[in-house]
């Protein structure tokens, strides 16, 4: 049973840029969410997606948009890349909330 | 504003020593405290909190949650290298998202 799957692992883009991340949920799940982890830091939320609806925001400026589509996969999108947005970007499945989620292996963004 | 504070921020020990990590939190509505174990990308979970007083125990690691005093503990007993990693603490946030605090960076030297 495939785990929470990311593309790509690992990403190098110039400042201005724009950047799309992908993620598939475990099978059954129905919400993903998106955390950004720079280092040294926690993982910091981004969006929370459920049934194809935004649920949830966080303190991110709106470069930064996502989605869901109908099977449950999600896309990141990331505008007019800054040298600050390097990091690693997370994405959570689970059935209903991020209590029970399972993350993925993350994509590693480097802004140069 | 919700906030998870953890401490030590890093920790070196040495391999069958104990060692107990620190989370503090302030948050709307208390719903779940969560430790996760990350060591190279993906954290994975290793308990949840929602009682006070109740430890939770899976091997050499136990944690416990003062919902009074607003903080959990994760112990870890006789520790191995393969310990090493950084141990995250999060509450369930109102949104249903989780808030991290900075994590704990663990290493067990030989």
């Amino acid at each position: 049973d495939a785990g929470v799957t990311q593309s790509p692992t690992h990403l190098i883009k110039t400042r201005g840029q724009h950047v799309t991340l992908r993620c598939s949920p475990i099978s059954g799940h129905k919400s993903v969410s998106w955390y950004q982890q720079v280092l040294g830091q926690g993982p910091q939320f981004i969006f929370q997606y459920y049934e194809k609806e935004e649920r949830g925001r966080g303190n991110f400026p709106d470069r930064f948009s996502a989605r869901q589509f109908p099977n449950y996969s999600s896309e990141l999108n990331v505008n007019a890349l800054l040298l600050g947005d390097s990091a690693l970007y997370l994405c959570a499945s689970s059935f209903h909330g991020d209590r029970e989620a399972f993350f993925g292996q993350g994509t590693r963004l480097t802004v140069v | 504003e919700d906030k998870v504070v953890q401490s030590p921020l890093s920790l070196v020990v040495h391999e069958g020593d104990t060692v107990t990590l620190n989370c503090s939190y302030e948050v709307t509505n208390f719903r779940s405290l969560l430790w996760y174990k990350q060591e190279k990308k993906a954290p994975t979970f290793l308990f949840m909190l929602t009682s006070s007083g109740i430890e939770k125990k899976s091997g050499r690691l136990s944690s416990i949650l003062d919902k009074k005093e607003l903080f959990s503990i994760l112990n870890i007993t006789a520790t191995q290298t393969g310990d090493s990693a950084i141990y995250l603490c999060a509450v369930e946030g109102s949104q249903g998202n989780l808030i991290f605090g900075k994590g704990t960076k663990l290493s067990v030297k030989p």
